[in-house]
C-alpha cells in the first residue's frame, strides 16, 4: 500500500536557521510531488511540485527551495529562516488526477 | 477573486445535515475534490466528482455539482461531533489542484 512519511512533525527554529523538511513515499513509482504551505486560519498555499528526479517547479517565489535527489524522496529547505515562514507544512503525491494523498504535516514556529 | 472560494465557517447542531458550499471560476477541470483536515492533521480525501457528473452518495456524504453556476456542495448527513474539520474544496488543473481557503465546520451538541 502507498504511505507518506513527513518529519518532524514539529519543529521551532529561530530566525536566520536553516530548514530542512524531508518527506518520502513508499508504495508508488514516479509519483508527483508537492510542498504546500497552510498559513493559521489561510488555506493552502502550493509552494513547490516536482514531476520527477531533479524536476522542480516553483509557485511562489519566497526564501524556500525545494530538491528531489531521489524519486520518492522530496525535501524542502531555506538557508535562513524569516518569521514569515511560520506556518504547517504539508507533503503531497499524486498520481494522475484521483486526489493527493497528504503526509501528517510540519508545524514550523519560527521565533 | 480567488479562483476557489468557500465560506470560511459554518456551525450545525448534531445531528442536522451540513451543507458546506464552494464557487470557482474555471471550469476546465477534470475532477472536483473535497478534502477534509481534522485539527493538527494533514488533509484527507473525503470524496471526489468527475466533472461530467451532477451528484454522487457516499454514505452520509452528497455532492452535487452545478456545472452552470460553478458551484460545489458537500452535504453531510446526520452530522456528528466527529464531523468537526476545516472542509477543503479543490479542483484539479493538469496534474496540479486548486484549494479553496476551507471551511471550518463546528458541530454544537
Amino acid at each position: 500500500s502507498q504511505t507518506i512519511h513527513q518529519w518532524p512533525a514539529t519543529l521551532v527554529q529561530p530566525v536566520g536557521s536553516p530548514l530542512s523538511l524531508e518527506c518520502t513515499v513508499e508504495g508508488t513509482s514516479n509519483p508527483n510531488l508537492y510542498w504546500y504551505r497552510q498559513a493559521a486560519g489561510r488555506g493552502l498555499q502550493l509552494l513547490f511540485y516536482s514531476v520527477g528526479i531533479g524536476q522542480i517547479s516553483s509557485e511562489v517565489p519566497q526564501n524556500l527551495s525545494a530538491s528531489r535527489p531521489q524519486d520518492r524522496q522530496f525535501i524542502l529547505s531555506s538557508k535562513k529562516l524569516l518569521l514569515s515562514d511560520s506556518g504547517f507544512y504539508l507533503c503531497a503525491w499524486s498520481v494522475g488526477e484521483y486526489g493527493y494523498t497528504f503526509g501528517s504535516g510540519t508545524r514550523l514556529t519560527v521565533v | 477573486g480567488e479562483d476557489v472560494e468557500q465560506s470560511l465557517f459554518l456551525s450545525v447542531r448534531e445531528g442536522d445535515s451540513s451543507v458546506i458550499n464552494c464557487t470557482y471560476t474555471d471550469s476546465s477541470s477534470t475532477y472536483l475534490y473535497w478534502y477534509k483536515q481534522e485539527p493538527g492533521a494533514g488533509l484527507q480525501l473525503l470524496t471526489y466528482i468527475f466533472s461530467n457528473m451532477d451528484m454522487k452518495q457516499d454514505q452520509r456524504l452528497t455532492v452535487l455539482l452545478n456545472k452552470k453556476d460553478k458551484h460545489l456542495s458537500l452535504r453531510i448527513a446526520d452530522t456528528q461531533t466527529g464531523d468537526s474539520a476545516i472542509y477543503f474544496c479543490a479542483r484539479n488543473y493538469g496534474q496540479n489542484f486548486v484549494f479553496g481557503p476551507g471551511t471550518r465546520l463546528s458541530v454544537l451538541p
